[in-house]
């Protein structure tokens, strides 16, 4: 089996500061995902990347940039964090992005901001 | 684009008894199905898909029922016990050459002794 290990686990941070969220997977995944969690709102799909150096904008993916710098790697910009924001980040990977993969998750980032 | 309702939103039972968690989405070209167990603090863990048109899956202490023709979903635990509290979503995908996700808003799941 493989695992997928998003850092930081929490990350505080100041109004309109740029924050940075990593996200590592060893399935040898060739699609990473980057999800938006908010309470009550299931999840939503901020950028998702089928092979290194991919980009692809998700429904969710304004004030936010990604960079997959190599396969195992994808990481998540928020450009200008918003005052009293609250949420949790989640990565996940898939074998591909085509019909009938399934998507496996990392354990989250939990974002607040002051 | 697909829409996924999920309900109840917050559901409380006591140990032994069933507990019931329903989807129904609006796009008739949806084809895989996913429900996802989140205990606080961790990950999302996959507890079953399914994709035939009508179909009743089994795990261990619970079952999913698909109907395509009334485009639900749902996710049925025989005999809750206070280890399956967590938070559950349930996952349609649609896209005919990528998979898009289109998850539910959950359901947190209290399970009393």
């Amino acid at each position: 089996g493989g695992i997928i290990t998003q850092t930081p686990k929490f990350l505080i941070g100041q109004e309109g500061q740029k924050l940075t969220l990593k996200c590592q997977q060893n399935f040898n995944h060739d699609t990473m995902y980057w999800y938006r969690q908010d309470s009550g709102k299931g999840l939503r799909l901020i950028y998702y990347s089928i092979t290194e150096n991919d980009l692809q904008k998700g429904d969710l993916s304004e004030g936010y940039d990604a960079s997959r710098e190599k396969k195992s790697s994808f990481s998540l910009t928020v450009t200008s964090a918003q005052k009293n924001e609250m949420a949790v980040f989640l990565c996940a990977s898939s074998i591909s992005s085509r019909r009938q993969n399934t998507l496996y998750f990392g354990a989250g980032t939990r974002l607040s901001v002051l | 684009g697909e829409q996924v309702e999920q309900r109840p939103p917050h559901l409380s039972v006591r140990e032994g008894d069933s507990a019931v968690i329903t989807c129904t989405y609006t796009d008739p070209n949806s084809y895989y199905f996913f429900w996802y167990k989140q205990e606080p603090g961790a990950s999302l863990q996959l507890l079953m898909k399914v994709f035939s048109s009508t179909e009743i899956n089994e795990g261990q202490g619970f079952t999913v029922l698909l109907n395509k023709k009334d485009k639900r979903l749902s996710l049925n635990l025989t005999a809750a016990h206070p280890g399956d509290s967590a938070a559950y979503f349930c996952a349609v995908m649609t896209g005919a050459n990528t998979g898009k996700l289109t998850f539910g808003h959950g359901t947190i799941l209290r399970v009393h002794p």
